[in-house]
C-alpha cells in the first residue's frame, strides 16, 4: 500500500553508522520534501528531519539526511541503543494529492 | 506545552460507525493545518486525512474516501474524524498529527497518543 519503500531493517553495532534509503518516484520524493520520522517501541512518531535534510527541534546532529532524485536517505551515526526504533520517511504525493510514507525500517543495535 | 488527545476509540462491528476526537491544546489552533493517520497493528503508517486551517480544503486517501471525514471545530480547539463503513482492514491505532508551519514540507511536528480501533464481530 506504501508508495515508498524502505528496507525492512537496518543494523549495527553501537558507536557505528546505518543508513536508510526510501526511494519513491518523481510525484512524491522528486517533487516534493522528504521529512523523515522516529517511532520508538509503544509511541507515536516524532519528527526527526524536515525539508530532506534539516533536523527538526532538539534533534542530534547524528542524524542526517539527502535526497537526490527520487530516493532520499537518513543516516544515523554513532549508534546507540537508544536509537533502536522504527523509522519512516514520509512526502507528499503530487499525483494522488496525499500524503505518503514510507514502509518503515527497523533500526536493531547489535 | 502543546498536547494532542485523541479519544473516541473503541471495539465497532463491521459496517459501523465511529467519531474519533482530538482535543488540542498549547498552540493557536486554528493557525495549523492538521492529519489523521493510523498504524495497523505491526504494520506501518498510512496517512489518512488532511485539513487546513478553515477547514474549506481537505484531502483524503483513496482508502478512505466515501468513508471517512476530516473535521475540525477552531472554537472547541478540535478535530474530528468520522468513520462509517467501518472494515476489519479499519483496525489500528489512529493519530492526530499537526502539519509544522516552519517549512514547506508536508510534515508533522507534533502527534497524539492515539486511540485503538478495533473493528470485530
Amino acid at each position: 500500500q506504501s508508495v515508498l519503500t524502505q528496507p525492512p531493517s537496518v543494523s549495527a553495532a553501537p558507536g557505528q553508522k546505518v543508513t536508510i534509503s526510501c526511494s519513491g518516484s518523481n510525484s512524491n520524493i522528486r517533487d516534493n520534501y522528504v521529512s523523515w520520522y522516529q517511532q520508538l517501541p509503544g509511541t507515536a512518531p516524532k519528527l526527526l528531519i524536515y525539508e530532506n535534510k534539516k533536523r527538526h527541534s532538539g534533534i542530534p546532529d547524528r542524524f542526517s539526511a539527502s535526497k537526490s532524485g527520487a530516493s532520499a536517505t537518513l543516516g544515523i551515526t554513532g549508534l546507540q541503543t537508544g536509537d533502536e526504533a522504527d523509522y519512516y520517511c514520509g512526502t507528499w504525493d503530487s499525483s494522488l494529492t496525499a500524503g505518503v510514507f514510507g514502509t518503515g525500517t527497523r533500526v536493531t543495535v547489535l | 506545552q502543546v498536547q494532542l488527545v485523541e479519544s473516541g476509540g473503541g471495539l465497532v462491528k463491521p459496517g459501523g460507525s465511529l467519531r474519533l476526537s482530538c482535543a488540542a491544546s498549547g498552540f493557536t489552533f486554528s493557525d495549523y493545518n492538521m492529519t489523521w493517520i493510523r498504524q495497523a497493528p505491526g504494520k506501518g503508517l498510512e496517512w489518512l486525512s488532511y485539513i487546513v486551517t478553515s477547514g474549506t480544503t481537505i484531502y483524503n486517501a483513496n482508502s478512505v474516501k466515501g468513508r471517512f471525514t476530516i473535521s475540525r471545530d477552531n472554537a472547541k480547539n478540535s478535530l474530528y474524524l468520522q468513520m462509517n463503513s467501518l472494515r476489519a482492514e479499519d483496525t489500528a491505532v489512529y493519530y492526530c498529527a499537526r502539519r509544522a508551519t516552519v517549512t514547506m514540507s508536508h510534515c508533522f511536528d507534533f502527534w497524539g497518543q492515539g486511540t485503538m480501533v478495533t473493528v470485530s464481530s
